[in-house]
């Protein structure tokens, strides 16, 4: 069964430094992966997506990701954090033999000045 | 404007009381889905709609209805409700497959008591 990962349960990070979240998956064929992002009291909103082609993916917000095929992983990085970054990130991922989609648990993210 | 609505947004109701929560998208979005949110379990998908009339079930289907009788509309039922199924909930929308960007409401808190 196809599953997601994200070890991170929370994270803090000082404002300016750069983040990186990382997000592991479980799935046989080439997965379709996203990074939505819930900011407190909201709905997701999605920052990034990579369906295929250059594994480097820009997404909103100065974010973007990396697929790694061989470590099965899809981190999503930004170089400098603001404050208003602080909010719950989940990695997602949609598969083309089924029609399910399936998130990861979340990380929690503080910004401290 | 394109969005998702649900109805409503916060419902405190009793164990056995049938309620049904309402979703509503403007986009002509094929697919459709349901999503509850639990502290440290993310989010986890509970029916999903490909198209008018066709419904299957996500990873925690039970003691959850939906129908699809038109395209717009994708309402969750819950014919008799247990304190276990106090979560917030989300629905959400996308172009026809999953895999395109899901555009989600701004989420349902219900409490069973």
């Amino acid at each position: 069964a196809q599953s997601v990962t994200q070890p991170d349960i929370h994270i803090t990070v000082s404002e300016g430094a750069s983040l990186e979240l990382r997000c592991n998956y479980s799935y046989g064929a080439t997965p379709y992966l996203f990074w939505y992002v819930q900011s407190p009291g909201q709905g997701l909103q999605l920052l990034l997506k990579y369906f295929s082609g250059d594994t480097l993916v820009q997404g909103i917000k100065g974010f973007e990701a990396e697929f790694k095929r061989s470590q099965s992983s899809f981190n999503l990085r930004k170089p400098s954090v603001h404050w208003s970054d602080a909010a719950e990130y989940f990695c997602a991922v949609g598969t083309n033999t089924g029609n399910q989609f399936y998130f990861g648990t979340g990380t929690s993210l503080t910004v401290i000045p | 404007e394109a969005q998702v609505t649900q109805n409503p947004r916060y419902l405190i109701t009793v164990t056995g009381k049938k309620l049904t929560v309402t979703c509503s998208q403007n986009m002509n979005h094929e697919y459709m889905s349901w999503y509850r949110q639990d502290p440290g379990l993310g989010l986890r998908q509970i029916y999903y709609s490909m198209n008018v009339e066709v419904t299957d079930k996500g990873d925690v289907p039970e003691g959850y209805k939906v129908s699809r009788k038109e395209k717009r509309n994708f309402p969750l039922i819950l014919e008799s409700p247990s304190p276990n199924q106090t979560s917030l909930y989300f629905c959400a929308s996308s172009r026809d497959l999953p895999f395109y960007e899901q555009y989600f409401g701004p989420g349902t808190r219900l409490t069973v008591t």
